[in-house]
């Protein structure tokens, strides 16, 4: 079973709304990572967030994490069309090497 | 500099055929991951290499499928005797030394008919 859930699975706004995509997971992490993918092919890393750490930026990025509640959030501000992707998140377990767990994503379609 | 590549991009093969699939991480990463991505899912692990230590194959759906690193540098993913159901993207991704982030190739999509 994925350790990562993402909500909402689509979603679907205005160019220059903000877009706020949420992951659960459910064991021990030591740092949770966004990727981007585009049209299904290669995954691009976007931001990492370690265990000890709340937030996160990273341009138009926001990345929170509440390991008490085992989520994080990933907002993006003034959207563009060309985010329009798939984003996942990944988490890396506690106590282990760097595997990492994806999520089933959420599909962005941001329209002009 | 030179990213994760994989080949082939596209391959279709019929039921019951092998096939092999390539993926050339980029120098100097000690780590290699072979992932699978059914149509509209997340990504599925299958097989992590770091440097000499023994892979850990715990992801591979069945003994149908293998893969080596040689050199620790290129990988290749084997799947015998196909069945449809293998169809997929299959992903490669890279990592540096002591880095938790994950560089990925474009993969390869792989359709059995």
């Amino acid at each position: 079973s994925q350790q990562g859930e993402e909500d909402p699975q689509a979603l679907s706004i205005q160019e220059g709304e903000n877009a706020t995509m949420n992951c659960s997971y459910k064991t021990s992490i030591n740092n949770l990572q966004w990727y981007r993918q585009n049209s299904g092919r290669g995954l691009v890393h976007l931001i990492l967030i370690r265990s000890n750490e709340r937030e996160k930026h990273s341009g138009r990025l926001r990345v929170t994490l509440d390991t008490s509640k085992k989520s994080s959030s990933l907002l993006i501000t003034a959207s563009r069309a060309a985010d329009t992707a798939s984003y996942f998140c990944a988490t890396s377990l506690s106590g282990g090497y760097n595997k990492l767990i994806f999520g089933a994503g959420t599909r962005l379609a941001v329209h002009p | 500099g030179a990213g994760v590549s994989q080949s082939p991009s596209n391959k279709v093969t019929e039921k019951g055929k092998d096939v092999e699939l390539r993926c050339d991480p980029i120098s100097g990463h000690t780590a290699l991951y072979w992932y699978r991505q059914s149509l509209g899912q997340g990504l599925e692990f299958l097989i992590y290499f770091q440097g000499n230590s023994a892979p850990d194959k715990s992801g591979l759906p069945s003994d149908r499928f293998s893969a080596e690193r040689t050199g620790g540098s290129v990988s290749t993913l084997t799947i015998q005797r196909t069945q449809q159901e293998d169809s997929a993207v299959y992903l490669c991704a890279s990592s540096p030394p002591n880095t938790d982030t994950q560089y990925f190739g474009p993969g390869t999509r792989l359709t059995v008919l």
